[in-house]
Protein backbone atom coordinates (compact mmCIF):
# COMPACT_ATOMS: atom_id res chain seq x y z
CA UNK A 1 0.00 0.00 0.00
CA UNK A 2 1.04 3.84 -0.45
CA UNK A 3 1.33 5.15 2.53
CA UNK A 4 0.32 8.97 2.84
CA UNK A 5 1.94 10.83 5.94
CA UNK A 6 1.21 14.75 6.72
CA UNK A 7 2.76 17.28 8.95
CA UNK A 8 2.00 18.83 10.92
CA UNK A 9 -0.44 16.98 12.79
CA UNK A 10 -2.15 20.23 13.72
CA UNK A 11 -2.00 23.95 13.45
CA UNK A 12 -2.93 27.46 14.82
CA UNK A 13 -3.11 30.05 11.96
CA UNK A 14 -4.35 33.87 12.99
CA UNK A 15 -7.27 35.10 10.73
CA UNK A 16 -5.94 36.54 7.72
CA UNK A 17 -2.37 34.82 7.71
CA UNK A 18 -1.23 31.91 5.80
CA UNK A 19 -1.69 28.10 6.69
CA UNK A 20 0.13 25.39 5.39
CA UNK A 21 -0.20 21.64 5.35
CA UNK A 22 2.34 19.09 3.83
CA UNK A 23 1.71 15.50 2.67
CA UNK A 24 4.09 12.75 1.53
CA UNK A 25 3.62 9.72 -0.32
CA UNK A 26 5.67 5.94 0.28
CA UNK A 27 5.80 6.46 -3.28
CA UNK A 28 5.57 8.54 -6.46
CA UNK A 29 1.75 8.99 -7.53
CA UNK A 30 3.05 10.88 -10.76
CA UNK A 31 2.13 9.17 -13.99
CA UNK A 32 4.15 10.31 -16.59
CA UNK A 33 2.12 8.81 -19.20
CA UNK A 34 -0.77 11.61 -18.52
CA UNK A 35 1.76 13.49 -16.58
CA UNK A 36 -0.47 14.12 -13.73
CA UNK A 37 -0.34 13.76 -9.82
CA UNK A 38 -2.84 11.17 -8.18
CA UNK A 39 -2.97 13.30 -5.71
CA UNK A 40 -6.64 14.66 -3.87
CA UNK A 41 -7.30 17.11 -0.96
CA UNK A 42 -10.56 17.14 1.52
CA UNK A 43 -11.63 19.10 3.95
CA UNK A 44 -14.00 18.53 6.79
CA UNK A 45 -15.18 20.19 9.45
CA UNK A 46 -16.67 19.20 12.44
CA UNK A 47 -19.79 16.96 11.97
CA UNK A 48 -19.72 17.11 8.56
CA UNK A 49 -19.00 14.14 5.16
CA UNK A 50 -15.51 15.22 4.14
CA UNK A 51 -15.38 17.80 1.14
CA UNK A 52 -13.43 17.65 -1.93
CA UNK A 53 -10.60 20.93 -2.58
CA UNK A 54 -8.40 19.68 -5.06
CA UNK A 55 -7.28 16.65 -7.93
CA UNK A 56 -4.86 16.50 -10.02
CA UNK A 57 -3.25 17.91 -7.20
CA UNK A 58 -3.59 21.56 -7.59
CA UNK A 59 -6.64 21.49 -10.10
CA UNK A 60 -9.30 23.43 -7.77
CA UNK A 61 -12.83 21.71 -7.18
CA UNK A 62 -15.45 23.96 -8.59
CA UNK A 63 -16.84 26.29 -6.25
CA UNK A 64 -13.83 26.16 -3.92
CA UNK A 65 -12.48 29.18 -3.22
CA UNK A 66 -9.38 30.48 -4.86
CA UNK A 67 -7.68 31.38 -1.39
CA UNK A 68 -6.84 27.05 -1.40
CA UNK A 69 -3.85 25.90 -3.36
CA UNK A 70 -2.57 23.16 -4.41
CA UNK A 71 1.06 22.56 -5.14
CA UNK A 72 3.87 19.55 -5.63
CA UNK A 73 4.87 16.42 -7.36
CA UNK A 74 5.93 13.08 -7.16
CA UNK A 75 6.32 12.54 -3.44
CA UNK A 76 5.37 15.48 -1.41
CA UNK A 77 3.11 17.71 -1.88
CA UNK A 78 1.15 21.15 -0.19
CA UNK A 79 -2.27 22.76 0.71
CA UNK A 80 -1.76 26.40 1.35
CA UNK A 81 -4.32 28.47 2.54
CA UNK A 82 -3.06 31.64 1.50
CA UNK A 83 -5.45 34.18 4.00
CA UNK A 84 -7.70 31.81 6.68
CA UNK A 85 -10.81 32.62 7.65
CA UNK A 86 -12.99 31.22 10.34
CA UNK A 87 -14.90 28.61 8.33
CA UNK A 88 -11.97 27.04 7.07
CA UNK A 89 -11.48 25.60 10.61
CA UNK A 90 -11.55 21.82 10.04
CA UNK A 91 -9.32 18.68 9.21
CA UNK A 92 -7.82 18.24 5.86
CA UNK A 93 -6.70 15.12 4.46
CA UNK A 94 -5.27 14.10 1.35
CA UNK A 95 -5.66 10.83 -0.61
CA UNK A 96 -3.57 9.41 -3.16
CA UNK A 97 -5.50 7.58 -5.98
CA UNK A 98 -2.57 6.67 -8.00
CA UNK A 99 -2.98 2.56 -7.33
CA UNK A 100 -6.35 0.64 -5.13
CA UNK A 101 -6.17 0.86 -2.30
CA UNK A 102 -6.54 4.33 -1.95
CA UNK A 103 -5.18 5.83 0.78
CA UNK A 104 -5.74 8.67 3.28
CA UNK A 105 -3.34 10.95 5.31
CA UNK A 106 -3.80 11.20 8.88
CA UNK A 107 -5.39 14.75 8.17
CA UNK A 108 -4.17 17.96 9.62
CA UNK A 109 -6.24 19.99 12.14
CA UNK A 110 -6.13 23.71 11.43
CA UNK A 111 -7.64 25.97 13.64
CA UNK A 112 -7.83 29.45 14.50
CA UNK A 113 -5.11 31.31 16.62
CA UNK B 1 -28.87 18.12 -8.65
CA UNK B 2 -27.05 14.45 -7.55
CA UNK B 3 -27.50 13.17 -4.33
CA UNK B 4 -26.41 10.47 -2.14
CA UNK B 5 -28.72 9.44 0.64
CA UNK B 6 -27.63 6.70 3.10
CA UNK B 7 -29.60 5.00 5.61
CA UNK B 8 -29.86 5.85 9.05
CA UNK B 9 -28.23 4.91 12.48
CA UNK B 10 -27.79 1.26 13.46
CA UNK B 11 -26.98 -0.51 16.53
CA UNK B 12 -26.27 -3.97 16.59
CA UNK B 13 -24.64 -6.92 18.39
CA UNK B 14 -21.05 -8.69 17.71
CA UNK B 15 -21.81 -11.42 15.28
CA UNK B 16 -24.88 -10.24 13.45
CA UNK B 17 -25.62 -9.23 10.00
CA UNK B 18 -26.07 -5.56 8.86
CA UNK B 19 -26.63 -4.17 4.98
CA UNK B 20 -26.34 -0.44 5.08
CA UNK B 21 -27.71 1.82 2.13
CA UNK B 22 -26.39 4.45 -0.21
CA UNK B 23 -29.11 5.41 -2.84
CA UNK B 24 -28.04 7.64 -5.95
CA UNK B 25 -30.56 10.70 -6.76
CA UNK B 26 -30.68 12.85 -9.29
CA UNK B 27 -28.06 13.39 -12.51
CA UNK B 28 -27.78 10.27 -14.24
CA UNK B 29 -24.94 11.28 -16.28
CA UNK B 30 -22.16 11.08 -13.60
CA UNK B 31 -19.64 8.40 -12.71
CA UNK B 32 -20.79 4.98 -11.97
CA UNK B 33 -18.27 4.48 -9.78
CA UNK B 34 -19.07 4.53 -5.67
CA UNK B 35 -16.74 4.14 -2.88
CA UNK B 36 -17.09 3.22 0.86
CA UNK B 37 -14.97 4.83 3.41
CA UNK B 38 -14.96 4.26 7.22
CA UNK B 39 -14.16 6.86 9.67
CA UNK B 40 -13.72 5.50 13.18
CA UNK B 41 -14.99 8.04 15.58
CA UNK B 42 -12.18 10.81 16.10
CA UNK B 43 -9.80 9.45 13.51
CA UNK B 44 -8.96 9.37 10.01
CA UNK B 45 -10.79 8.27 6.69
CA UNK B 46 -10.27 4.45 5.41
CA UNK B 47 -11.18 3.65 1.99
CA UNK B 48 -13.11 0.18 1.70
CA UNK B 49 -13.70 -0.73 -1.73
CA UNK B 50 -15.60 0.54 -4.59
CA UNK B 51 -18.30 -0.49 -7.01
CA UNK B 52 -19.31 -0.08 -10.45
CA UNK B 53 -22.98 0.40 -10.55
CA UNK B 54 -22.87 -0.95 -14.57
CA UNK B 55 -21.70 -4.10 -13.93
CA UNK B 56 -21.35 -4.42 -10.80
CA UNK B 57 -17.47 -4.72 -10.57
CA UNK B 58 -15.73 -4.50 -7.12
CA UNK B 59 -12.39 -3.66 -5.82
CA UNK B 60 -11.40 -3.73 -2.13
CA UNK B 61 -8.84 -2.60 0.42
CA UNK B 62 -7.12 -5.41 1.39
CA UNK B 63 -7.59 -4.49 5.18
CA UNK B 64 -11.70 -4.80 4.50
CA UNK B 65 -11.29 -8.02 1.99
CA UNK B 66 -13.45 -11.50 3.07
CA UNK B 67 -14.96 -8.87 6.43
CA UNK B 68 -17.20 -6.88 4.06
CA UNK B 69 -19.01 -6.89 0.34
CA UNK B 70 -20.44 -3.75 -1.93
CA UNK B 71 -23.28 -4.64 -3.79
CA UNK B 72 -25.69 -2.67 -6.26
CA UNK B 73 -29.23 -2.69 -6.94
CA UNK B 74 -29.12 -0.71 -10.14
CA UNK B 75 -33.26 -1.06 -10.43
CA UNK B 76 -33.55 1.64 -7.08
CA UNK B 77 -30.14 3.00 -7.88
CA UNK B 78 -28.64 2.08 -4.21
CA UNK B 79 -25.14 0.44 -3.30
CA UNK B 80 -24.88 -1.62 -0.55
CA UNK B 81 -22.41 -1.84 2.01
CA UNK B 82 -23.14 -5.55 4.09
CA UNK B 83 -21.26 -7.46 7.12
CA UNK B 84 -22.24 -10.76 7.79
CA UNK B 85 -20.81 -10.92 11.27
CA UNK B 86 -19.84 -7.85 13.04
CA UNK B 87 -17.13 -6.39 15.03
CA UNK B 88 -17.27 -4.52 17.95
CA UNK B 89 -13.90 -2.78 16.17
CA UNK B 90 -16.46 -2.47 12.88
CA UNK B 91 -18.18 1.34 15.24
CA UNK B 92 -17.71 3.58 12.86
CA UNK B 93 -19.53 6.35 10.62
CA UNK B 94 -19.73 4.45 7.10
CA UNK B 95 -19.87 7.04 3.97
CA UNK B 96 -20.52 6.21 0.26
CA UNK B 97 -18.82 8.61 -2.02
CA UNK B 98 -18.99 9.47 -5.27
CA UNK B 99 -16.34 9.12 -8.06
CA UNK B 100 -15.60 12.28 -9.86
CA UNK B 101 -16.22 12.04 -13.54
CA UNK B 102 -19.06 10.92 -15.66
CA UNK B 103 -20.15 7.64 -16.89
CA UNK B 104 -17.69 7.73 -19.38
CA UNK B 105 -14.48 8.73 -17.64
CA UNK B 106 -13.86 8.87 -13.71
CA UNK B 107 -11.06 9.24 -11.52
CA UNK B 108 -11.06 7.78 -7.74
CA UNK B 109 -11.49 11.38 -6.14
CA UNK B 110 -15.01 11.52 -4.44
CA UNK B 111 -16.37 14.67 -5.42
CA UNK B 112 -19.95 14.02 -3.70
CA UNK B 113 -20.54 12.23 -0.48
CA UNK B 114 -23.28 10.90 1.46
CA UNK B 115 -23.96 12.27 5.11
CA UNK B 116 -22.88 9.31 6.53
CA UNK B 117 -24.17 6.45 8.42
CA UNK B 118 -22.81 5.45 11.87
CA UNK B 119 -22.79 2.00 12.99
CA UNK B 120 -22.46 0.80 16.52
CA UNK B 121 -21.57 -2.65 17.75
CA UNK B 122 -21.78 -3.62 21.20
CA UNK B 123 -22.59 -5.63 23.55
Amino acid sequence: DIVMTQSPDSLAVSLGERATINCKSSQSVFFSSNDKNYLAWYQQKPGQSPKLLMYWAFNRESGVPDRFTGSGSGTDFTLTISSLQAEDVAIYYCQQYYRSPFTFGPGTKVDVK
Amino acid sequence: EVQLVQSGAEVKKPGESLRISCKVSGDSASSLWLSWVRQIPGKGLEWIGRIDRSDSYTTYSPSFQGHVSISTDESISTAFLQWTSLKASDTAMYYCARHKGDYLSSIDAFDLWGPGTEVSVTT
